[in-house]
């Protein structure tokens, strides 16, 4: 399967705790996005980068956030010192912009729980 | 402000009772306007692409539509199968470049046998 993929699937902290997740895109794809998703909502908007450049950051995104996409290959999203209002679905998307037709492609997403 | 809202919130149908489903967005630059079709605990899949007014898509049991305001999201002759939650976007981003989508609440879709 040659589509988008997140890792963990599944993430339970305690509160204060740090937590980190992995994107791996589609490879020939060239931006990759992050969002957040809560229950009865659609997917906000965080992040993204094209190649390792991040290239926007939305408000939502606030100082215990951090992105990095080194080498322009996978991506990892950090939040430090998780409150329980982080507690959501963070999904990873990816697209081929430029040659492609710029749809975006999501991941199955990392179901975070913040205790 | 760049916004999506899509009706109903929620849709019952009986198998074979086609419908449609609705998103009117406002934004300052359409930079496409995008259909995706979400199951539980999974992320969204991809469904179409419109760019102008009057473009129509057609896939299986879906065709979706555009105007200068709204996108439809026709269902012809549902099956259980198609019971999702189907969302809608609009490319936002600043500059011309397509960059985040702004998405809608999304319409969760019952198909009954």
């Amino acid at each position: 399967d040659t589509g988008v993929s997140q890792n963990p699937r599944h993430k339970i902290t305690k509160r204060g705790q740090n937590v980190t997740f992995r994107c791996d895109p589609i490879s020939e794809h060239n931006r990759l996005y992050w969002y957040r998703q809560t229950l009865g909502q659609g997917p906000e908007f965080l992040t993204y980068f094209q190649n390792e450049a991040q290239l926007e950051k939305s408000r939502l995104l606030s100082d215990r956030f951090s992105a990095e996409r080194p080498k322009g290959s996978f991506s990892t999203l950090e939040i430090q010192r998780t409150e329980q209002g982080d507690s959501a679905m963070y999904l990873c998307a990816s697209s081929l912009v430029g040659t492609g037709t710029g749809e975006q492609f999501f991941g199955p997403g990392t179901r975070l729980t913040v205790l | 402000e760049d916004q999506v809202t899509q009706s109903p919130e929620a849709l019952r149908l009986q198998e074979g009772e086609s419908s449609s489903l609705n998103c009117s967005y406002t934004v300052s630059g359409l930079r496409g306007l995008f259909w995706y079709r979400q199951d539980p605990g999974k992320g969204p899949e991809f469904l179409f692409t419109l760019y102008s007014a009057g473009e129509e898509k057609e896939k299986e049991r879906l065709k979706a539509t555009l105007t200068k305001k709204e996108s439809f999201l026709h269902i012809t002759a549902p099956k259980p199968e198609d019971s999702a939650t189907y969302l809608c976007a609009v490319g936002g981003g600043y500059g011309g470049s397509q960059g985040n989508l702004i998405f809608g609440k999304g319409t969760k879709l019952s198909v009954k046998p």
